[in-house]
């Protein structure tokens, strides 16, 4: 089975400085890794994926993540954090060997990230 | 750019009535999915589907039924609502082709059901 880990609730992070929202995850096989974020009122979407490659990706307004196999961690970055920048964040995994199983996206419980100005 | 399209953003049913959740995509994906959101549980899987007709469960199929009868159209059917069905249901489609956008999902605005 595959699980997803986001340990904070909550993340509070001045205006202008850097942030990070932590992921850890579990899969049997390789893993598709995600992340998702959601607007207030909003339907969720898309930031970022890690499939294969560069261990360090780029994705949408600025974010990265880093995938660090050892570890089995995707932790979603950012060097200057903007109010704007406030909502929940999603970490979602995708054991893309599990066979049936490959199709289905396990999402984390999410973290509520709070830029500050 | 995908376009998933919830039929209704708000609805209000009572216990024991039998509610349909309607779920439109316009690219083609041959996945469709259903999650639900409640605040500290994150999204659940209750459905999903790789093709017509074709459905499995998720982690929370209980107490839903889904219908697949036409590629971009994937319903969510609560047979009997009860109030711990009370819940934001999002839609999701995906295909897992080699074309660009490829594996990632892209949801609908959400379906606020309350069950009184």
């Amino acid at each position: 089975a595959q699980s997803v880990a986001q340990p904070e609730d909550q993340v509070n992070v001045a205006e202008g400085n850097p942030l990070t929202v932590k992921c850890t995850y579990s899969v049997s096989g390789n893993p598709y890794l995600f992340w998702y974020v959601q607007y207030p009122n909003r339907g969720l979407q898309f930031l970022l994926k890690y499939i294969t490659g560069d261990n360090l990706v780029k994705g949408s307004y600025g974010f990265e993540a880093e995938f660090n196999k050892s570890q089995t961690s995707f932790h979603l970055k950012k060097p200057t954090a903007l109010v704007s920048d406030s909502a929940l964040y999603f970490c979602a995994v995708r054991d893309w060997n599990s066979g049936a199983g490959s199709y289905q996206l396990t999402f984390g419980k999410g973290t509520k990230l709070s830029v500050i100005p | 750019d995908v376009k998933v399209t919830q039929s209704s953003r708000y609805l209000v049913k009572r216990t024991g009535e039998k509610v349909f959740l309607e779920c439109v995509q316009d690219m083609d994906h041959e996945n469709m999915f259903w999650y639900r959101q409640d605040p500290g549980l994150g999204l659940r899987l209750i459905y999903f589907s790789y093709d017509v007709k074709m459905k499995e469960k998720g982690d929370i199929p209980e107490g839903y039924s889904v219908s697949r009868e036409k590629k971009e159209r994937f319903s969510l059917i609560l047979e009997s609502a009860s109030t711990n069905q009370t819940s934001m249901y999002l839609c999701a489609s995906r295909t897992d082709s080699d074309l660009p956008g490829a594996n990632v999902l892209t949801f609908g605005a959400g379906s606020r059901l309350t069950v009184l």
